[in-house]
Order: structure tokens, then C-alpha cells, then sequence
């Protein structure tokens, strides 16, 4: 399809285990966004890419948490050493320039026992 | 530094009944404004925007308009049906982009949850 594509859409791991979430966005978007959704809770910016330019990592919570696009397409979220307070929905979205509305994916909802 | 505020809820209306959320902001720029909704289980999707004064974004029978006056886009539906219920976002997009607060100009509100019951 043409939108947002996210994968896995659940993924249930071990606290202490590292897990991988994949975004692929919208062909052409520059622009691509990891949010976080903790349980009946807003959206926390985590990181932001735009074209080839180093990444705004301001959000990311903790030194366990990376990400990286490869291409300026596909991007992949890392969460090390997992930790039950991560549990939440991680939403990527993608959009074409400043001030375009973002479109979103389905999310992966990750869920540390 | 820009926010974005409305209403918390959660909302329960009758099916039929009129429909308001408020939302206000602040913003160092002149932002283009948005609602978004999301329904159990998926991501966002966009419901409407405006680019700039009094500019009305409609869709789906919801209406905002961009008031900067107030700093207010309100969300309003005329009778809203049950397959409504989902999670509102009120956002701005400001072309200069907060400094600090990263997201590249992206501000969120918190989100209302409406429930509307048959």
C-alpha cells in the first residue's frame, strides 16, 4: 500500500532483551517521526530525520534507545536491555515538508514481561 | 515555547448530540493547525486542517476554524454517530520550528477520548 508501514505490529519480549521496530515510510517523504504511546497517554516525541541531515534525538528517553535510517527510507528503532516502563505503542510517521500533515502508521505495540 | 491545549476527557455524548472539543495554542510563528483522530488500535489518521486565519478545515461532518484572535481551533460535528467514538489530537505545525523542544515544530495536544453511546 502507499502509506506508513510498520513492523511488528505486536511484539512481546523479556525485560533485559533487545528488540527492533521497523518503519517504512511514504515514497518521497523527507521527513520521518518515532512517537511513543504509553497507555491512555499522549504521544512523546522520541526522534526526528529529514533528508540526509544528523538526526534530532532530543526525545529519546535513555541511552538504551537508538534509531537510524538507512537511505532515507526505512528507519529502525532499538531498544536495548528492555525494561517493563518501555511497554507502550511506538507510532512512526512520515510526512513531505514543514507544515504537511503527518501520516502515521499502525504502530508496534511492545510489551516487556 | 508552542503548546497545544484541550480539553481532557473523557467525553460521553448521545448519538445525535452536538459535538465541541475545544483546543487552544501558542506558537512563536504562524502555524498551520490539524486534528487528528485515532481509532482502537491503529495510528493517527488526519481528520482536517487550516493553514492560517479563518481558514475552515471540514471533513467527515467535523468542522474547525483557525481563529487567531482567540489561538483556538475547536473541533464541532453537528450529530455525532457512534462509529465517532476514537481519540482526538489537536496539533500545530509551526515553520519556525521551536527551538528545544525538538519534533521539528510539531506540537500534540494530550488527546480527548469520545465516547458516544447509541
Amino acid at each position: 500500500g502507499a502509506g506508513v508501514s510498520q513492523s511488528p505490529s505486536n511484539k512481546v519480549t523479556e525485560k533485559g532483551k533487545d528488540v527492533e521496530l521497523r518503519c517504512d515510510p511514504i515514497s518521497g517523504h523527507t521527513a520521518l517521526y518515532w512517537y511513543r504511546q504509553s497507555l491512555g497517554q499522549g504521544l512523546e516525541f522520541l526522534i526526528y530525520f529529514q533528508g540526509n541531515s544528523a538526526p534530532d534525538k532530543s526525545g529519546l528517553p535513555s541511552d538504551r534507545f537508538s534509531a537510524e535510517r538507512t537511505g532515507g527510507s526505512v528507519s529502525t528503532l532499538t531498544i536495548q536491555r528492555t525494561q517493563q516502563e518501555d511497554s507502550a505503542v511506538y507510532l512512526c510517521a512520515s510526512r513531505v515538508f514543514r507544515n504537511s500533515p503527518l501520516h502515521f502508521g499502525n504502530g508496534t505495540r511492545l510489551t516487556v514481561t | 515555547g508552542n503548546s497545544v491545549t484541550q480539553m481532557e476527557g473523557p467525553v460521553t455524548l448521545s448519538e445525535e448530540a452536538f459535538l465541541t472539543i475545544n483546543c487552544t495554542y501558542t506558537a512563536t510563528g504562524y502555524p498551520s493547525l490539524f486534528w487528528y483522530v485515532q481509532y482502537p488500535g491503529e495510528g493517527l489518521q488526519l481528520l482536517l486542517k487550516a493553514t492560517k486565519a479563518d481558514d475552515k478545515g471540514s471533513n467527515k461532518g467535523f468542522e474547525a476554524t483557525y481563529r487567531k484572535e482567540t489561538t483556538s481551533f475547536h473541533l464541532e460535528k453537528g450529530s455525532v454517530q457512534v462509529s465517532d467514538s476514537a481519540v482526538y489530537f489537536c496539533a500545530l505545525s509551526d515553520p519556525i520550528p521551536y527551538s528545544g523542544g525538538g519534533a521539528d515544530g510539531l506540537t500534540f495536544g494530550k488527546g480527548t477520548h469520545l465516547i458516544i453511546q447509541p
